[in-house]
């Protein structure tokens, strides 16, 4: 059975604290992982996919990263705007997107 | 990307009585799913919307209780039967342009059973 783990559940940095955050996957002949933000009451605005291990996409302050058994998101100098859940999902050779629970990351000003 | 929309955003039912959400997308797309989002869980897909045919539903969910239809690429419905509040849930409508892209979410239908 596909498994995707998400770490920490909640992360609090302050503007500018980089960090990173973390995707543990087992998902059998992995398609893609995805990375989603979710804003509170709103549905998931798609991110990133990555493909193979080894490769990175940016996307302003966020880059994301992918190995054989993880992926992780890395903030770079996050600001308050940055506030969201992060969801990391596993797409296996059936299609199916299997998520992980998520990061709630706050970012204090 | 395609953009999604559900309605209703939310709503409050009685429990045994049914709901049915709508989904359109603003293109023509391959896939449409629905998920269900409880708080403080992943996003659980309920079932695959196939078009022109019977949609295929994930371990746990039967079509007697999640009746979907899916008339054309663009649309989708999503009916919650029978309702207790156990159901009491966020729905979410997705779409991608093929089996393995990217999806793209609706802002999901919150529904509270009394």
């Amino acid at each position: 059975e596909d498994q995707v783990t998400q770490s920490p559940e909640a992360l609090r940095l302050q503007e500018g604290e980089s960090s990173s955050l973390n995707c543990s996957y087992t998902v059998s002949g992995l398609r893609g992982l995805f990375w989603y933000r979710q804003d509170p009451g709103k549905g998931p605005e798609f991110l990133f996919t990555l493909y193979s291990a080894g490769e990175e996409k940016e996307k302003e302050r966020l880059k994301a990263t992918l190995t054989k058994k993880e992926s992780f998101l890395h903030i770079t100098a996050p600001k308050p705007e940055d506030s969201a859940t992060y969801l990391c999902g596993g797409g296996g050779s059936n299609y199916k997107l299997t998520f992980g629970k998520g990061t709630l990351l706050t970012v204090n000003p | 990307s395609a953009v999604i929309s559900q309605k209703p955003s939310r709503d409050i039912c009685q429990r045994g009585t049914s709901l049915t959400i709508q989904c359109q997308v603003d293109s023509q797309v391959t896939m449409m799913f629905w998920y269900r989002q409880q708080p403080g869980q992943s996003l659980t897909l309920i079932a695959t919307a196939n078009q022109g045919s019977e949609a295929t539903y994930e371990s746990g969910f039967v079509i007697d209780k999640f009746p979907i239809s899916r008339p054309n690429l663009t649309f989708s419905t999503l009916t919650v039967s029978n309702m207790s509040p156990e159901d009491s849930s966020i729905y979410l409508c997705s779409a991608a342009s093929g089996r393995f892209d990217e999806q793209y979410f609706g802002p999901g239908t919150r529904l509270t059973v009394t």
